[in-house]
């Protein structure tokens, strides 16, 4: 299985402010990540897939890069809705794998 | 507006079985591979199932392979997840999910809590 290792687990930032997450596969994946935004009593959202594609609706804030094994999230001028958890997954081949998650707290 | 409504969880003895469902609404279902992602408590998120959009095809990870069995019916746009010999380290939510072309969820339920302990 493909590991998938994200850091930092936990991130303070202030809005306004720019955060960047890591995602590292444990074998290349080509360009095909997907991250996610998680948030209590919402659903589960697609944010960018395939390296750096932005899922219809994501804001232009949100930017993907990388490829191989080596990508990173970038959320540029924070808003406060952006604060929560954020999964990296591989869909590059099965079994699915997903990272383990950065919390992104007010700081 | 694409809807994915979970239901079916809740308390269950190590052994048991249980079935989830999934109730799909807001586009065509048989159109899509659909799949189940599951998360213990205070866990990151797990792959567990996927069924291809005819259900001729499914496909599962290690671990529940030979206990869980993903099913859909067409015609009720309705997805199943029938888990058998439920063992304490499946507690978990489960989430409904479409799965996109290429092999990502793009829509997800709000998710459903299922607990094995006696």
């Amino acid at each position: 299985d493909v590991q998938m290792t994200q850091s930092p687990s936990n991130l303070a930032a202030s809005p306004g402010e720019s955060v960047s997450i890591n995602c590292k596969a444990s074998k290349s994946i080509s360009k095909y990540l997907a991250w996610y935004q998680q948030k209590p009593g919402k659903a589960n959202k697609l944010l960018i897939y395939s390296g750096s594609t932005l899922q219809s609706g994501t804001p232009s804030r949100f930017s993907g890069s990388g490829s191989g094994t080596d990508f990173t999230l970038t959320i540029r001028n924070l808003e406060p809705e952006d604060f929560g958890l954020y999964y990296c997954q591989q869909h590059n081949e099965y079994p699915w794998t997903f990272g383990g998650g950065t919390k992104l707290e007010l700081k | 507006e694409v809807q994915l409504v979970e239901s079916g969880g809740g308390l269950v003895q190590p052994g048991r079985s249980m079935k989830l469902s999934c109730a799909a609404s807001g586009f065509t279902f048989n159109n899509y591979d659909m799949a189940w992602v599951c998360q213990a408590p205070k866990k990151g998120l797990e792959w567990v199932a996927t069924i291809s959009y005819d259900g001729s095809s499914t496909y599962y990870r290690d671990s529940v392979k030979g206990r869980f069995t993903i099913s859909r019916d067409n015609a009720k746009s309705t997805l199943y997840l029938q888990m058998d010999s439920l063992r304490s380290e499946d507690t978990a939510t489960y989430y409904c999910a479409r799965v996109a072309a290429i092999s990502l969820f793009d829509y997800w339920g709000q998710g459903v809590m299922v607990t094995v302990s006696s």
